[in-house]
């Protein structure tokens, strides 16, 4: 079953401009995470935000939760050709007290491509 | 350097037969998972393990088979009862709240 669901499916911008990327899910999490995945390789990790986190940044890079939306937004600012990527959002829908491994529940992902 | 190390990268397979795709971590932790990805769609979760000599099912395990008889190593066997294997498959691992990370995938196709 897929929780996250990532808005927009496609978005193209150009070099220089800010990409925001949006993440909806359902249930309730431990933590959410944000991915990014080059074509045909795996995937690489961006960022971490817990349950009790609102905002994180990391770079260029800037993730805000809700979570009484059900919510999480990534933006990329001052994009780069290099950018060009699919990025999946990632819910561990544990709650925060319990343990054991995340069983990480992706949504379909965003294809970002940053134009030169 | 640590990571996680998936092989081979690319593998193909006639029907009927069974295949097992091979993961390694030197990163100390503790679970492992398998994902499969197909074309345009997110991760979907195969089997999981959280210690050695023990493993879960995922939300698609059936046609696959996995074992953990170290903590390093999660191979995953994709027998022929899998009616449909061709697919990109994704190894993972974690230790306990910190990021999961992955391997660089393992691209399956029947020939």
């Amino acid at each position: 079953s897929q929780q996250g669901e990532e808005d927009p499916q496609a978005l193209s911008i150009q070099e220089g401009e800010n990409a925001t990327m949006n993440c909806s899910y359902k249930t309730s999490i431990n933590n959410l995470q944000w991915y990014r995945q080059n074509s045909g390789r795996g995937l690489v990790h961006l960022i971490l935000i817990r349950s009790n986190e609102r905002e994180k940044h990391s770079g260029r890079l800037r993730v805000t939760l809700d979570t009484s939306k059900k919510s999480s937004s990534l933006l990329i600012t001052a994009s780069r050709a290099a950018d060009t990527a699919s990025y999946f959002c990632a819910t561990d829908p544990r709650f925060s007290f319990q343990g054991g491994s995340e069983k990480l529940v992706f949504g379909k992902g965003t294809k970002l491509t940053v134009n030169p | 350097d640590g990571g996680i190390t998936q092989s081979p990268k690319y593998l193909f397979r006639k029907e009927g037969q069974n295949v097992t795709l091979s993961c390694e971590q030197n990163l100390n932790h503790d679970a492992m998972y398998w994902y499969r990805q197909d074309p345009g769609q997110g991760l979907r979760l195969i089997y999981y393990s959280q210690i050695v000599n023990d493993f879960q099912k995922g939300d698609i395990a059936e046609g696959y088979s996995v074992s953990r008889e170290k903590k390093e190593s999660f191979p995953l066997t994709v027998t022929s009862a899998q009616k449909n294997p061709t697919a990109f498959y994704l190894c993972a691992s974690s230790i306990e709240r910190r990021p999961t990370l992955f391997g660089q995938g393992t691209r399956l196709t029947v020939v």
